[in-house]
């Protein structure tokens, strides 16, 4: 079975600038989530999606980042403008029963 | 307070030594809860659920105490593939949605 797939998987901008990134949610995986991990921490909830509905978006800096899963299936979330604290590295996930299956993370560099 | 707190270590342990980590949240009405494990540059995967009554998986113990809102992981003859970060992990009801939160993760180094 597929795992959950993200692109890039590398990312250099500098502040200001916008970025987007891209997750595909294993194949029938209803709920998807957007973390945000900074060096030294653990991942923190950015953005939770039901499907094409978001249930969860209180801890979206919604002034600069934004996410979309329009069809119920990929998504994406954006950053714009970039700041250098976006620094981190952004894991996209989806569960069955209680268990997240993350993808492998875009590593976004802000200079 | 952190909702989810761990000791960041690092723990740095011989091969063969007994090594846990301790874990504390703050949200009484937590529901579940887990240990994840993260390699350098990997992203976190499900290492075990924890139980109110304690839960083994080979050489790896959980447990959890509801009453002092605590969750504890013990690796017994640690490997050097041990070697990784290992999240504590709290299931919480934020409005109608479930909400996984992380701690910030425990650093375990195993010595050959």
């Amino acid at each position: 079975e597929a795992g959950v797939a993200q692109s890039p998987r590398y990312k250099i901008i500098e502040k200001r600038q916008s970025v987007a990134f891209w997750c595909n949610p294993i194949s029938g995986h209803a709920t998807l989530y957007w973390y945000q991990q900074i060096l030294g921490q653990g991942p923190k909830l950015l953005i939770q999606f039901q499907n094409n509905g978001v249930v969860d978006d209180s801890q979206l800096p919604k002034d600069r980042f934004s996410a979309e899963r329009l069809k119920g299936v990929d998504s994406t979330l954006k950053i714009q403008p970039a700041k250098l604290e976006d620094s981190a590295v952004y894991l996209c996930a989806s569960i069955i029963g209680q268990t997240q299956y993350f993808g492998p993370g875009t590593r976004l560099l802000v200079l | 307070r952190k909702e989810v707190e761990q000791d960041p270590g690092p723990f740095n342990v011989p091969e063969g030594a007994t090594v846990a980590f301790n874990c504390t949240y703050s949200n009484s009405a937590s529901q579940s809860f887990f240990w994840y494990r993260q390699d350098c540059r990997k992203e976190p995967k499900l290492l075990m659920s924890v139980y109110s009554s304690g839960n083994e998986d080979g050489r790896f113990t959980a447990q959890l105490n509801r009453a002092s809102q605590y969750i504890s992981l013990l690796i017994r003859d640690s490997k050097l593939s041990d070697s990784a970060t290992y999240l504590c992990v709290v299931n919480s009801l934020s409005g109608s949605a479930r909400q996984l939160t992380f701690g910030s993760g425990t650093q375990l180094t195993v010595l050959p």
